[in-house]
């Protein structure tokens, strides 16, 4: 069966340095998102991609993040100075209609020290 | 107000009998729901989505959606103990984002 691959699985950090959360969505998939879960809490949306630009975000998704397809293939979230408050897992999704439900990614913890 | 409200759980039911999970939401722009399953340490797995009014069944699983009332439910009939896991309601619009419930934990007794 298709899956989404996220890379790492777990990234531990410095506060203050970048990151780059990495995603391979299924391949023909055309809508992609991103996806946080702070442990013990709901799952929340930062941002969703479709036709290689951000078609919405969320509040959390300031500045301080970006998305890229860089290829055809991997889609990546990149956290330019992480605080201590963006430890969390980090979920990629992607959908091939957008309004069917999605498949989620094994995720990313992000721990930010 | 939360946007999506799960009934709170933890729920409890033994093996063999229904599990009836509930899900209200505030967004009457809200066009398609899910649920999800998420084991602990895991991600979610969708399990089904309804976008029309009315029972929507998989297997042991039936959704229903109560446009309305703006109500949204899970049945799982036949509970078996590899169904315990957190259970998670979502709205969404049109290929956009998914508003998540906080989730239900339920636990099959064997």
């Amino acid at each position: 069966e298709p899956e989404v691959t996220q890379t790492p699985s777990h990234q531990v950090t410095q506060m203050g340095q970048e990151v780059i959360l990495r995603c391979v969505p299924i391949s023909n998939h055309l809508y992609f998102y991103w996806y946080r879960q702070i442990l013990g809490q709901k799952v929340e949306f930062l941002v969703s991609f479709y036709n290689n630009e951000i078609s919405e975000k969320s509040e959390i998704f300031d500045d301080q993040f970006s998305v890229e397809r860089p290829d055809g293939s991997n889609f990546t979230l990149k956290i330019r100075s992480t605080k201590l408050e963006d430890s969390a897992m980090y979920f990629c999704a992607s959908s091939e209609h957008g309004n069917y439900g999605y498949t989620f990614g094994s995720g990313t913890r992000l721990t930010v020290v | 107000q939360k946007e999506v409200e799960q009934n709170s759980g933890p729920l409890s039911v033994p093996e063999g009998a229904i599990a009836s999970l509930n899900c209200t939401y505030s967004d009457r722009g809200s066009q398609s729901f899910f649920w999800y399953r998420q084991y602990s340490g895991k991600s979610p797995e969708l399990i089904m989505f309804i976008y029309s009014n009315g029972d929507k069944e998989d297997g042991r699983f039936t959704a229903q959606l109560n446009k309305a009332s703006q109500y949204v439910s899970l049945l799982i009939r036949d509970s078996q103990p590899s169904d315990s896991a957190t259970y998670l309601c979502a709205g969404g619009g049109n290929a956009g984002k998914s508003t998540f419930g906080d989730g239900t934990t339920l636990t099959v007794k064997p």
